[in-house]
């Protein structure tokens, strides 16, 4: 089945510095991109919805400058977080699917810790 | 109030027990997902469902498109079915989630 991988899986970086996460598609061309963050013991909060060669749609209350979403080919997005402070640490998670309405596939997720 | 409200919040059961887990939503919708997080945070999708009834081993989920309402059954409940389960609609090329649901099954 398809796949969606996510990397790193893990990432600690210090204050102020900038942290790339990466989200491939597999076996499948992912026009639809989302990355989305997790606290613990709470439901993911989507940050941002990509498709692919376009600008991101970020959600209300997320600041784009801060977290910077490339969409810049079928298979791969990436999500950088930019001059990162602990209170940024969380569980972020992408998904790609094919088309909207489609079958969503999900990474495995990262968990980033800045210390 | 969300566009996607799930039931219970919380849900413990005896293994072996039926489990029901409810989605109800405000919104047109083109498809509506059923995902199950385990700790660790790994994400899997279920169902993908836009009309009817899907059954995949012991799941079962079902949707009513006129009642924006959409149900999970898990029969003959495991332990190994603990984890948080979470309700996302497809509407306006966008994803809206529910709260999730997390459910315990004790052995």
């Amino acid at each position: 089945g398809a796949v969606v991988s996510q990397h790193p899986s893990r990432v600690i970086c210090k204050s102020g510095t900038s942290v790339k996460i990466e989200c491939r598609s597999l076996d499948f061309q992912a026009t639809t991109m989302f990355w989305y963050r997790q606290f613990p013991k709470q439901s993911l909060m989507l940050m941002a919805t990509s498709n692919e060669g376009s600008k991101a749609t970020y959600e209300q209350g997320v600041e784009k400058d801060k977290f910077l979403i490339n969409h810049a080919s079928l298979t791969l997005s990436t999500l950088t977080v930019t001059s990162a402070h602990p209170e940024d640490s969380s569980f972020y998670i992408c998904s790609a699917s094919e088309a909207a309405g489609n079958t969503i596939y999900f990474g495995e997720g990262s968990w980033l810790t800045v210390v | 109030k969300n566009e996607v409200e799930q039931s219970p919040q919380n849900l413990t059961a005896q293994e072996g027990e039926f489990i029901t887990i409810n989605c109800s939503y405000s919104v047109g919708i083109s498809a509506l997902h059923w995902l199950q997080q385990h700790p660790g945070g790994g994400i899997v999708s279920l169902f993908m469902l836009s009309s009817g009834k899907k059954k995949h081993g012991r799941l079962i989920a079902t949707i009513n498109i006129q009642e924006k309402h959409s149900s999970l059954h898990i029969t003959a409940s495991h332990p190994r079915d603990s984890a948080v389960y979470i309700c996302a609609v497809w509407f306006n090329n966008d994803m809206r989630f529910g709260a999730g649901t997390r459910l315990t099954v004790k052995p």
